[in-house]
């Protein structure tokens, strides 16, 4: 199985900030990783696909980078809205496996 | 828009099945796949397996010999059972559609099942 290790486990952060959460697979996943918003109580949503594609009618403040094994997910001007846990997923192999995922907090 | 809502007991006995279903709503249960997702309390989410419109199944190797999947196309729904289940089964339990290339593109809210006498 494919290893997601995502980092940091949580962050303290304020309105306005810019923040970044990175994800490693422990084999080269090519660009097939996804990242997904998930609030208490909700569904997770889909942010990003295909690692820097946005979901449509996600704000661009939402964007993704990376290929092989190294991604990043970066919240620019972080409002209120956005405190919630962000998480990756592989979907080059299965079974899919996920990131341990970063709770955003205020 | 896609909706999916989980439904089941959220107590379930040691040694016995835990049966689930998601209601699919917003769109048409055929020509997709869909999963079945868990997150035991305090740690990270396992992807269980899924089952395509069609019926044709695949799941994770780690669960494969306890779990069945199912799909009733006229209801727009899909079941998970897992056999056999022990407190290490309690979980919150997601339903989600699988796009062909493998994302999980909508998901439902989840629901906690208990595993205790």
């Amino acid at each position: 199985d494919i290893q997601m290790t995502q980092s940091p486990s949580s962050l303290s952060a304020s309105v306005g900030d810019r923040v970044t959460i990175t994800c490693r697979a422990s084999q080269d996943i090519k660009n097939y990783l996804a990242w997904f918003q998930h609030q208490p109580g909700k569904a997770p949503k889909s942010l990003i696909y295909l690692a820097s594609n946005l979901q449509s009618g996600v704000p661009s403040k939402f964007s993704g980078s990376g290929s092989g094994t190294d991604f990043t997910l970066t919240i620019y001007s972080l409002q209120p809205e956005d405190f919630a846990t962000y998480f990756c997923q592989q979907y080059n192999s299965y079974p899919l496996t996920f990131g341990g995922g970063t709770k955003v907090e205020f | 828009q896609v909706q999916l809502q989980e439904s089941g007991p959220g107590l379930v006995k040691p040694s016995e099945t835990l049966s689930l279903t998601c209601t699919v709503s917003g769109g048409s249960i055929s020509s997709y796949y869909w999963s079945w997702i868990r997150q035991p309390p305090g740690k990270g989410l396992e992807w269980i397996g899924y089952i395509y419109y069609s019926g044709i199944t695949y799941y994770n190797p780690s669960l494969k010999s306890r779990v069945t999947m199912s799909l009733d196309t006229s209801k727009q729904q899909f079941s998970l059972n897992l056999r056999s289940v022990t407190a290490a089964d309690t979980a919150v339990y997601y339903c989600a559609r699988l796009d062909s290339s493998g994302l999980l593109d909508y998901w439902g809210q989840g629901t906690l099942v208990t595993v205790s006498p």
